[in-house]
């Protein structure tokens, strides 16, 4: 299995400014992924991380709103500009590895916005 | 565009007894995932279905997958306390997955 440390586990962010969260895993991946999962919902696609290049943004995220950044193939991160409260969700990485089809997630952020 | 759905949303379950979760997705998909999420963690790789009629099976929870209905089922023998949680299932498909809304289940005595 992939060990994921995603970092930092909670923060409370006052509106207008920004959080950058850090996806760190012990392996080289294929994929990785970063998912919002609002209070009591399921999970919902942002974007996936493309090593070296821009990310690929699902319908209803834009790059502006949600930066990521993926330098090499163990590390990603995603940021969440300008927030407000209705940014405050659990923020999730994920990663795949083709080879073994398993699809394994962080620890999640969990991101309140007062 | 993929959709994936699950049914029920909320599943009260008296221990012992046997109870069924259902999957279906729109498009075909050649590999399902089960998750479980307890309040407040991150979610749980549960299994992976790969193919056609394929069975797997981890202490009481049972999974199984038929593509040609687009359909999987979790299904959870004499439930016990510990299985109380939310379960999501999701398909892969052009290079992502799709989740399903989650079910939550709740075991009382």
């Amino acid at each position: 299995s992939a060990v994921i440390s995603q970092k930092p586990s909670r923060d409370i962010c006052q509106r207008g400014t920004s959080l950058t969260i850090q996806c760190q895993v012990d392996s080289q991946v294929t994929m990785m992924f970063w998912y919002r999962q609002q209070p009591g919902q399921s999970l919902t696609l942002i974007a996936t991380a493309n090593q070296g290049s821009e990310a690929t943004y699902e319908s209803g995220f834009v790059i502006d709103k949600f930066p990521i950044s993926r330098p090499n193939l163990t590390f990603s991160t995603l940021t969440v500009s300008n927030m407000s409260p209705e940014d405050s969700s659990i923020y999730l990485c994920s990663v795949c590895r083709v080879a073994d089809t398993e699809a394994f997630f962080g620890q999640g952020t969990r991101l309140t916005v007062v | 565009e993929l959709k994936v759905e699950q049914n029920p949303l909320f599943l009260s379950m008296q221990e012992g007894k046997n109870y069924t979760i259902y999957c279906n997705y729109s498009t075909t998909s050649d590999r399902l995932y089960w998750y479980r999420q307890d309040p407040g963690k991150s979610l749980e790789s549960l299994f992976v279905l790969l193919s056609n009629g394929a069975v797997k099976q981890e202490g009481r929870l049972m999974a199984s997958l038929d593509t040609k209905a687009r359909l999987s089922t979790l299904h959870i023998t004499a439930a016990v306390h510990d299985l109380s949680a939310t379960y999501f299932c999701a398909a892969w498909f052009a290079s992502k997955l799709t989740f399903g809304t989650g079910t939550r289940l709740q075991v009382t005595l």
